[in-house]
């Protein structure tokens, strides 16, 4: 079956410009979660759903990010007033959660650069 | 300190070669363990799960020490294919928060 998609896969702004990421996650999964990942480093956590519940955006770095997921699947990651420290890698996972599974499945990335 | 800890590498290694990884955690709250896979500009995959009595799969073994809070990760026979990044990953907040390491990079040679 199909994984989970992201679009686009590149995105080049301009400082200051507003930017907004995709997520599509696999079918049928109730969480949604969002990492932003800087060159040579590790996943960090952004923000978290169950269904279209909003449930921690402790890792949120700014009030200029914004996430949501109006209908409980498809979700948005927004970036107002684009810096450059937030150029990175933004990655979306999807998890269908039994209570004996914690595996998030990722999707490709979306790579930010700001200029 | 980060939550979870990892040597960067590079380890470069000949084929054939067993390599162990290790890493330290924080989070004495941290429920579980993976180690996750990432290749160059792909996406993490899961690899295995890791527990205190040891979780082996083909030529992977890892091994959980709660009272050391330490991980690790053994390849045994390493192949080319095994070249890529090896994250450690910790889990909290009730499965719905995955703390990752900066990953080790294993580059396997001829």
């Amino acid at each position: 079956g199909a994984g989970v998609s992201q679009s686009p896969r590149y995105k080049v702004a301009k400082r200051g410009q507003d930017v907004a990421l995709r997520c599509d996650p696999i079918s049928g999964h109730v969480s949604l979660f969002w990492y932003q990942q800087a060159l040579g480093q590790g996943p960090e956590f952004l923000t978290y759903f169950q269904n279209e519940a909003q449930l921690d955006k402790s890792g949120l770095p700014s009030d200029r990010f914004f996430a949501e997921r109006p209908e409980g699947s498809v979700s948005t990651l927004k970036i107002q007033r684009t810096q450059q420290e937030d150029s990175a890698v933004y990655l979306c996972a999807s998890s269908g959660r039994t209570e004996s599974s914690y595996e998030q499945y990722f999707g490709p990335g979306t790579r930010l650069t700001v200029t | 300190r980060k939550e979870v800890e990892q040597d960067p590498g590079p380890f470069n290694v000949p084929e054939g070669a067993t390599v162990a990884f290790n890493c330290t955690y924080s989070n004495s709250a941290s429920q579980s363990f993976f180690w996750y896979r990432q290749d160059c500009r792909k996406e993490p995959k899961l690899l295995m799960s890791v527990y205190s009595s040891g979780n082996e799969d083909g030529r992977f073994t890892a091994q959980l020490n709660r009272a050391s809070q330490y991980i690790s990760l053994l390849i045994r026979d390493s192949k080319l294919s095994d070249s890529a990044t090896y994250l450690c990953v910790g889990v909290t907040g009730g499965g719905n928060k995955l703390t990752f390491g900066t990953g080790t990079q294993l580059k396997v040679e001829l």
